[in-house]
């Protein structure tokens, strides 16, 4: 079964803190990945990709198949990285518009 | 451009009645995909078209239909309504053709079913 899981329904650091936001999926061929990002009153973006494997706002996610984990990490945590993130996939014939989310975590920064 | 567009941004229906909700893509999109999110969880993938064909459905009762049109829009009809179709329904679009497969998302239709 295709299946994203997002363990932490809520991550709190402080300012300037490490940041770790844990995936696992659970996919019989070679999925795409995703994280997407919705801050307060925003709509859902895209935040980054396993396949461009670029960096995003300091953000950066490395998909490990042995591990079945896309998890997402930045070094110093900002106030506006406070929001709420999903990772998702993709199988790679359907052009990843058809997405299986996982139910999401919500990051919170404080000072 | 505006982005993906939605309408209507809020609807309030009672049980049994049908609904239909719109959705514009990005101009020169193509594909189109339906979402479903209950507060508290993910987006759960409803339907997905590319031109004007579905190519993909979700584990969505037959209440739940969609459609594309030749300028590549779509409409979501979900028919008798009940309690918990109340839901955050979202529209994404994104331009296959080019392998580009980030999918750009709208703000959502708020469904409540009274």
């Amino acid at each position: 079964a295709q299946r994203v899981t997002q363990p932490e329904k809520l991550l709190s650091v402080f300012k300037g803190a490490p940041v770790e936001l844990k995936c696992n999926y659970s996919y019989s061929g070679s999925p795409e990945l995703f994280w997407y990002v919705q801050y307060s009153r925003q709509r859902l973006q895209l935040l980054l990709r396993h396949i461009s494997r670029e960096s995003i706002k300091g953000f950066t996610a490395d998909l490990n198949k042995g591990e079945t984990s896309f998890h997402l990490k930045k070094p110093f945590a900002q106030e506006e990285d406070s929001a709420m993130y999903y990772c998702a996939l993709s199988g790679q014939h359907q052009a990843g518009t058809a997405l299986i989310f996982g139910k999401g975590t919500t990051l919170s920064v404080s000072s | 451009d505006a982005g993906v567009t939605q309408s209507p941004t809020h609807l309030i229906k009672t049980r049994g009645q049908h609904v239909t909700l719109r959705c514009s893509p990005i101009s020169g999109h193509k594909s189109v995909s339906w979402y479903q999110q209950v507060l508290g969880q993910g987006p759960q993938f409803i339907f997905q078209y590319y031109e004007k064909e579905e190519r993909g459905r979700g584990n969505f009762p037959d209440r739940f239909s969609a459609r594309q049109f030749p300028n590549y829009s779509s409409e979501l009809n979900v028919n008798a309504l009940l309690l918990g179709d109340s839901a955050l329904y979202l529209c994404a679009s994104s331009d296959r053709d080019r392998g580009n497969t980030e999918a750009f998302f709208g703000q959502g239709t708020r469904l409540t079913v009274v």
